[in-house]
């Protein structure tokens, strides 16, 4: 069974400081790992997907990478702003019965301003 | 991207009435969707599977006559919660697969409120 886990579960950096975010999985079978953004009592905003055979994805202050052989990605973003506050959840596809996510506990980011 | 919609936002319905919510792809096609749950402080946890013109399926421990999917439509899938409960008070988020690289799109939430 698929296990996901986000390290850690909080974090507080003053505002320009870079965040590093981790998410390990136990299955390293992955079809793709997806990163998500989530304000309290609101849905899930994409970020970044990364396919299986993808080391790394970036878009603006984000970059994502992924190790499947360690079962391990990293979310990075740099100088982080107080308007990046939020939980962020990896989740992992096995790519199994249509797509079924498996996701972590979130990590809860306040940046200080 | 792909848009997802819920309605509705949020509900307080009293125990052992029924409630549904609906899960909508506005501009594209879904014959699978997805319905989790959230509680408090924690991450999601899949129900269920909606698929279109077949039955849903359920992960280990759901009850499938308490939580009624029916996906009806290519772009509806509705999630009936029957005698609901106190228990049942969360956050039900509904997703979706969109575009070519899988990936999943989800909707607002709706917050169930049971008295």
């Amino acid at each position: 069974k698929q296990e996901v886990t986000q390290i850690p579960a909080a974090l507080s950096v003053p505002e320009g400081e870079n965040l590093v975010l981790n998410c390990s999985f136990t299955d390293s079978a992955i079809y793709n790992l997806q990163w998500f953004r989530q304000d309290p009592g609101k849905g899930l905003t994409s970020l970044l997907l990364i396919q299986s055979s993808q080391r790394e994805q970036t878009s603006g202050r984000l970059n994502a990478s992924l190790d499947k052989s360690s079962g391990r990605s990293t979310l990075y973003i740099a100088a982080s702003q107080p308007g990046d506050s939020a939980t962020y959840l990896c989740a992992v596809n096995l790519g199994a019965a249509g797509n079924k996510l498996t996701f972590g506990g979130g990590t809860r980011v306040l940046v200080k301003p | 991207g792909a848009v997802v919609s819920q309605h509705p936002s949020r509900v307080i319905c009293k125990s052992g009435t029924s409630v549904k919510i609906e899960c909508r792809s506005l501009d594209f096609q879904a014959t699978t969707m997805f319905w989790y749950r959230q509680f408090p402080k924690q991450s999601l946890m899949l129900m269920a599977t909606s698929n279109e013109g077949s039955k849903a399926t359920y992960e280990q421990g759901v009850e499938k006559d308490k939580f009624l999917i029916n996906h009806a439509s290519l772009t509806l899938s509705t999630l009936t919660v029957t005698s609901a409960h106190p228990e049942d008070s969360s956050f039900y988020i509904c997703s979706a697969p969109g575009g070519g690289v899988d990936e999943q799109y989800f909707g607002p939430g709706t917050r169930l409120t049971v008295t």
